[in-house]
């Protein structure tokens, strides 16, 4: 069972490229979401889907897409990279538990765009 | 709009002493869930504690407390007798559950350095 897992850790773009972030989990998680995370700023939420074929716009989503064609995968397109999407970018799945909500997170992907 | 307010960017504890990180949120929600997450140079995001707005006693876990005012919106974290690897960014978030997104908003975050 390995949880949340990102790749890659770290990747640095050039402005005007485009990539996608990795996100899968292995728990059955309907939920899953993408964050970015800048200095003072705390975790932001950019896209999330609800199951497999669903998904909606965060707080922040512009400059981001997403698909989820199956339960385990959840990937992050950025479709021609800018500076300003320079951040840390986590992947979250989330679950309910005897009533409780958690949420597991995966290790994070550093990205820098020059 | 749910918000999520810290108001300490930093703070710093002696080793063994007790320190508390304030949380306050803003929301017209009835029922919600409340968190305190920890963040250590590993990037990673640790659950700390967790507290449902509908419960009135304060949630615990070991050395980490919460003191859950709801009527003030107010959700702090008291840790007792810190330790060194207690050194984080710890973040304060909130959870509607009325709606079907489990989706997270979080506070700025606090730096808590602990002191040998």
């Amino acid at each position: 069972n390995a949880g949340v897992t990102q790749t890659p850790k770290f990747q640095v773009l050039k402005t005007g490229q485009s990539m996608t972030l990795q996100c899968a989990q292995d728990m059955n998680h309907e939920y899953m979401s993408w964050y970015r995370q800048d200095p003072g700023m705390g975790l932001r939420l950019i896209h999330y889907s609800v199951g497999a074929g669903i998904t909606d716009q965060g707080e922040v989503p512009n400059g981001y897409n997403v698909s989820r064609s199956t339960t385990e995968d959840f990937p992050l397109r950025l479709l021609s990279a800018a500076p300003s999407q320079t951040s840390v970018y986590f992947c979250a799945s989330s679950y309910r538990d005897r009533g409780h909500y958690g949420y597991t997170f995966g290790s994070g992907t550093r990205l820098t765009v020059v | 709009a749910q918000t999520v307010t810290q108001s300490q960017p930093e703070m710093s504890v002696q080793e063994a002493e007790t320190v508390t990180l304030s949380c306050t949120y803003d929301t017209s929600e009835s029922d919600y869930y409340l968190f305190w997450y920890k963040q250590p140079p590993s990037r990673q995001m640790i659950l700390v504690i967790r507290q449902e707005a509908y419960k009135q006693q304060n949630a615990t876990e070991n050395r980490f407390s919460v003191n859950f005012q709801k009527a003030a919106k107010s959700f702090s974290l008291k840790i007792s007798d810190s330790q060194l690897g207690d050194a984080a960014m710890y973040f304060c978030a909130y959870r509607v559950l009325q709606t079907g997104a489990n989706n997270l908003f979080f506070g700025t975050g606090t730096r808590l350095t602990v002191i040998p």
